[in-house]
């Protein structure tokens, strides 16, 4: 089936504008990720959906950063007032996360969305 | 805090070698192990995992074996191809669909 999409693949964007960034789950997922991958950081949890709430997000860097999550699939992380040390790729992931299946914990990635403030 | 830590790179090798990429982990708890693979301009794959101590998981040639005593969970192949050239990243998350915390990531480059 269709595994995890990101859109856009790339954004570039001015210092101090808004971005919103959408991540679709593999269908049938109830837990969602989002990670940021960068030079001199890794890869960093940012946050994490159960259904449409967020039991974790202790990885948003400041107050700039949100998500949501509607309809306990689609998401969009949105940068407010983007900074040059925001860019990064920033990638969704998706999980069953039911009880019960085996591969609950196993997290599957999209290609991510690369974004470049300039 | 949980922390994975992985062996410095970058790693060079001929076609034909032996592979092992170490990883080490601390963690509370019985962790769920993962090995994630980055190829040249593509997004992340899992490459395989273990959910239990003693566990072995293997895809593509490669293996990594979940050892408790130890808390280490190394990559391992009889004979890598230059295909294998990528970026590979240990992870570990806690039971209960938890966030993944990765190591630094170390890059393999094979050469012919």
């Amino acid at each position: 089936g269709a595994g995890v999409s990101q859109s856009p693949s790339n954004k570039v964007t001015e210092k101090g504008k808004d971005v919103e960034l959408r991540c679709d789950p593999i269908s049938g997922h109830t837990a969602l990720y989002w990670y940021r991958q960068s030079l001199g950081q890794g890869l960093e949890f940012l946050i994490y959906f159960q259904g449409n709430s967020a039991p974790d997000k202790s990885g948003l860097p400041s107050d700039r950063f949100s998500a949501e999550r509607t309809g306990g699939s689609v998401s969009t992380l949105t940068i407010q007032r983007t900074q040059q040390e925001d860019s990064a790729v920033y990638l969704c992931a998706s999980s069953p996360g039911r009880r019960g299946l085996a591969d609950r914990d196993t997290q599957y990635f999209g290609p991510g969305t690369r974004l470049t403030v300039l | 805090g949980d922390s994975v830590t992985q062996m410095e790179g970058p790693v060079t090798l001929s076609e034909e070698a032996c592979l092992t990429i170490n990883c080490t982990y601390t963690a509370t708890g019985y962790p769920s192990l993962f090995w994630y693979v980055q190829y040249p301009g593509e997004g992340l794959q899992l490459l395989l995992k273990a959910t239990k101590a003693d566990d072995k998981g293997s895809n593509k040639g490669f293996e990594a074996t979940y050892r408790k005593e130890t808390t280490s969970f190394h990559l391992e192949k009889g004979s890598v191809q230059v295909s294998d050239s990528a970026v590979y990243f240990c992870a570990l998350s806690g039971k209960g669909a938890q966030k993944l915390v990765f190591g630094q990531g170390t890059r393999l480059t094979i050469n012919p």
